[in-house]
């Protein structure tokens, strides 16, 4: 069966400092994969989708950027983190269907 | 364009009596429907999902929708809350077809709070 994974599960980092959380899904090939962003009182946000390494799709402009360097592995990174950056990020990978499978997600604070 | 709305923000029931949480879309098509929980600091769960075949879906933990195409309407509803079903819902709606992202169309989420 398939799982997916997050890293960390909580983060703590100061204004200006680098960010890099992880997402890896085990148990298929080539999934789309997505990350979203869930901030207080904003619902849930799609930041990036991905059909394949290297390909990633931006759907929001912001501070943040996206990578795939493999098959079953999205990272979500930035150089300096702002205030606002703070929120719930949860990663996502995508059946051969319509329906996307959630991790369990990484709460982040930027203080 | 493909939109979603859930109706109440916030639910409140007594155990053992009935949830109704309510959801209408728009859509330029036939969509795919989806209902997912989200527990405090955890990911979202898939609930159940309508992708165009019988039109009550039941789905885990006791819950079902039915889809009203003459309503544009979703509703979830479980016959007897339990205690640990509360949490927040979220109804979704696909995207535009064709789309190889498969993006997802979110509501804003309802909070169920579940009195003992």
């Amino acid at each position: 069966s398939q799982t997916i994974h997050q890293w960390p599960a909580t983060l703590v980092q100061p204004v200006g400092s680098p960010l890099s959380l992880e997402c890896t899904v085990e148990g298929t090939s080539n999934p789309n994969l997505y990350w979203y962003r869930q901030a207080a009182g904003r619902g849930l946000q799609l930041l990036f989708y991905s059909v394949g390494i290297g390909q990633i799709s931006s759907e929001v402009p912001q501070n943040l950027s996206a990578s795939r360097p493999q098959d079953r592995q999205f990272i979500l990174s930035s150089k300096k983190l702002l205030l606002s950056d703070s929120g719930f990020y949860l990663c996502a990978w995508r059946d051969g269907g319509e329906t996307q499978y959630f991790g369990p997600g990484t709460r982040l604070l930027v203080l | 364009a493909q939109s979603v709305t859930q109706l109440d923000s916030h639910v409140s029931v007594s155990e053992g009596t009935p949830v109704l949480l309510r959801c209408n879309y728009s859509s330029s098509y036939s969509p795919s429907l989806f209902w997912y929980v989200q527990h405090p600091n955890k990911g979202l769960q898939l609930l159940l999902k309508y992708t165009s075949a019988a039109t009550l879906v039941k789905g885990i933990n006791g819950f079902e929708a039915e889809f009203k195409k003459s309503e544009t309407s979703f509703h979830l509803t479980k016959p007897s809350a339990h205690m640990s079903d509360a949490a927040e819902y979220f109804c979704v709606v696909s995207g535009l077809p064709g789309g190889s992202q498969g993006n997802l169309i979110f509501g804003k989420g309802t909070k169920l709070s579940v009195k003992p």
